[in-house]
Order: C-alpha cells, then structure tokens, then sequence
C-alpha cells in the first residue's frame, strides 16, 4: 500500500510568487491535513479538508490555501511568497474524520526555500 | 489553550540504555488524545505511540511506552533498548474534541520537539 506522496519534494521560489504544492493520501482516506514546519515556529497546523470540504483552518493569513478533489488529492496553494514561507510543508492523511484515536499517516513534505 | 510543552530540546543516551523523553500539556477538555512522533531526517513524520485521555492502562508498542499521569497534565515517552536507529526529533501533540467545526478534528498541536541521539 502506497503512503502519503507530496510532489514536489524540494521548490525554490522568488518573493512575490505563487506556488501550489500536491498531497496524495493513503488510497481509501479521505481525511488530509496540512502542517507548516519551521526552526522558529515549529509545526504549525495549516488546515485539513475532508470530503472536499474544509473542516478546520489555522492561523494563516488568507494567502494560504487548499482544496480536496474527488479523489481526496489535495493541493495547498500560497499567493505572493514571502522569505518567512520557506518551510516543510507536511500533508498527512487519516481513515477518518472525528475519531479521537484516528492515526495521521505523513509524507515525506514539500521543502520550499524562497528566496 | 490547548498547549504542548517539551523542555528538552535535545537528548543523549548510551546505545541498550532506555531514555525518557519528557511532555507535558494543558488543556480544559476531559476527551483528548496524545501521539508521540518520531521525526529522522527525512523530514517524515513517522507515529510511535497513542494514549487517550480515559485509558485507564499506559499505552505500550514494542520498546515504546507512554507514562500517563493525567493529573501532573504529563505524557512521558519511554524508550527502551536504544538503538542508533532512534537517533531523531521526537514531537508530542495532542489532538482534542473540540466544539469548533462542529465536533472533533485530526488537527494535532505539536510540542516544540527533542532531539534524540544514541552513542555507540
């Protein structure tokens, strides 16, 4: 059974850009959440989505974005780049939705340097 | 707010030697979830442990326990038998039932992370 695959793997960006980052869950979920990781902030939960909809956002101004597909791909989109958006950005994807003990299963993350 | 405290930001520890790793956290909640995730350099995020907050037994999962004392607010993970293998950033998080979005989420609050490393 395939993981959690986040493409690209590595993206360097200029400020002032727009870049889309993909998430494909574990086949058959279709819960998927995003993270922002960084050495000064530390993970920080972006949002998640669960059949198509978005169920819970976080702190982030409203040039982060997401979406979920039929397919419970999900691709998170951030407008006008800023040097403090280089991160790893982690998708995890669950079976379930509201179970307290739902496990979230990781990609490997997205590094974006902008620059 | 819910909150995940880890104090030590890195750790060493003797290859066989078991280590504790330390979490506290803070919440009003009486239904939450606490995960320990092992992070290798790899950047992937890989799940070790899980301990509700109305199991009445610590969690164990082969050489990883979780030292539960729900009224110090604190979730210690254990590992036992180190091994160079386990050389990376162990985060704490916490997942709640909240009232927001109309019930629980699979959001996790992460602790700030400790850097394990196991000596030969």
């Amino acid at each position: 059974k395939a993981g959690v695959t986040q493409t690209p793997r590595y993206l360097i960006k200029t400020r002032g850009q727009q870049v889309t980052l993909s998430c494909s869950p574990i086949s058959g979920h279709r819960s998927v959440s995003w993270y922002q990781q960084t050495p000064g902030q530390g993970l920080q939960f972006l949002f998640e989505y669960f059949s198509e909809t978005q169920r819970n956002k976080g702190n982030f101004p409203g040039r982060f974005s997401g979406r979920q597909f039929s397919n419970s791909r999900s691709e998170m989109n951030v407008s006008t780049l800023e040097l403090g958006d280089s991160a790893l950005y982690l998708c995890a994807s669950s079976s379930t939705f509201r179970i307290m003990n739902t496990e979230a299963f990781f990609g490997q993350g997205t590094r974006l340097t902008v620059v | 707010a819910q909150k995940i405290t880890q104090t030590q930001p890195g750790m060493f520890v003797q290859e066989k030697e078991a280590v504790t790793l330390d979490c506290t956290y803070d919440t009003s909640d009486q239904s939450y979830g606490l995960f320990w995730y092992k992070q290798p350099s790899s950047g992937e995020m890989i799940f070790l442990i899980y301990q509700g907050s109305y199991d009445e037994q610590n969690a164990t999962e082969g050489r990883y326990s979780l030292n539960f004392q729900k009224a110090r607010k604190s979730a210690n993970l254990v590992i036992s038998a180190s091994q160079l293998g386990d050389s990376a950033m162990y985060f704490c998080a916490m997942r709640e039932a909240g009232e927001d979005y109309g019930g629980a989420t699979n959001k996790l609050i992460f602790g700030t992370g400790t850097l394990l490393a196991v000596q030969p």
